[in-house]
């Protein structure tokens, strides 16, 4: 149980184009989910969190009309860049957390990531 | 500032030893602590828990918590090159429960 899922795993996009990535929790229901980026050789830092129903909460430094965040169901949540711009390709990974198995955990389910290459 | 330190490595060990890997955190008031494994090109993946002092088995691995002294271990018994990646230790804070992760610690176990 516990799974995560993100879609899609890869996306190369012109510079200056939106890239929408999903994010779905397909076993549970997540009430709270956090996306994250990973730029190579570096560790994850958490851009935002966003509980379902709620508007996003932003890591200082994020900018909030650039990583547009949506959790609008217990099992969905996406992330919008526009805009991107080549400094923008990474590696994003969301995770969530919520209930399995009908008990609430804390732990963090991470999704496979979405490798964003902006040119 | 909330900070969460482990020694980057590499650390290296051959197969069927024991790998420890540390990792120590700012926050006293810290409650939920993780271990994950990262491979090369993909997500974390969740290996343990440990929420209370003392330690916690499960398989290989020894997860160890020590509050008083803000530190968190993870032993690997019997490693196996499969066991080769970045662990990374995370603390959870404040009441959403975010994550903040160590860099790391990049294990290589040699046949």
């Amino acid at each position: 149980g516990a799974v995560v899922s993100q879609h899609p795993s890869w996306v190369i996009c012109k510079s200056g184009t939106s890239v929408k990535i999903e994010c779905r929790s397909l076993d549970f229901q997540a009430t709270t989910m956090f996306w994250y980026r990973q730029f190579p050789k570096q560790s994850l830092m958490l851009m935002a969190t966003s509980n379902e129903g709620s508007k996003a909460t932003y890591e200082q430094g994020v900018e909030k009309d650039k990583f547009l965040i949506n959790h609008a169901s217990l099992t969905l949540s996406t992330l919008t860049v526009t805009s991107a711009h080549p400094e923008d390709s990474s590696f994003y990974i969301c995770s969530a957390r919520g209930s399995t198995s009908g008990s609430w955990t804390d732990t963090q389910y991470f999704g496979p990531g979405t490798r964003l290459t902006v040119l | 500032q909330k900070e969460v330190e482990q020694n980057s490595g590499p650390l290296s060990v051959p197969e069927g030893a024991i790998a420890s890997l540390n990792c120590t955190y700012s926050d006293r008031g810290s409650q939920s602590f993780f271990w994950y494994r990262q491979y090369s090109g993909k997500s974390p993946e969740l290996i343990m828990s440990i929420y209370s002092n003392g330690d916690k088995e499960d398989g290989r691995f020894t997860a160890q918590l020590n509050k008083a002294s803000q530190y968190v271990s993870l032993l690997i018994r019997d490693s196996q090159p499969s066991d080769s990646a970045t662990y990374l230790c995370a603390v959870s804070w404040g009441s959403q429960g975010n994550l903040i992760f160590g860099k790391g610690t990049k294990l290589s176990v040699k046949p």
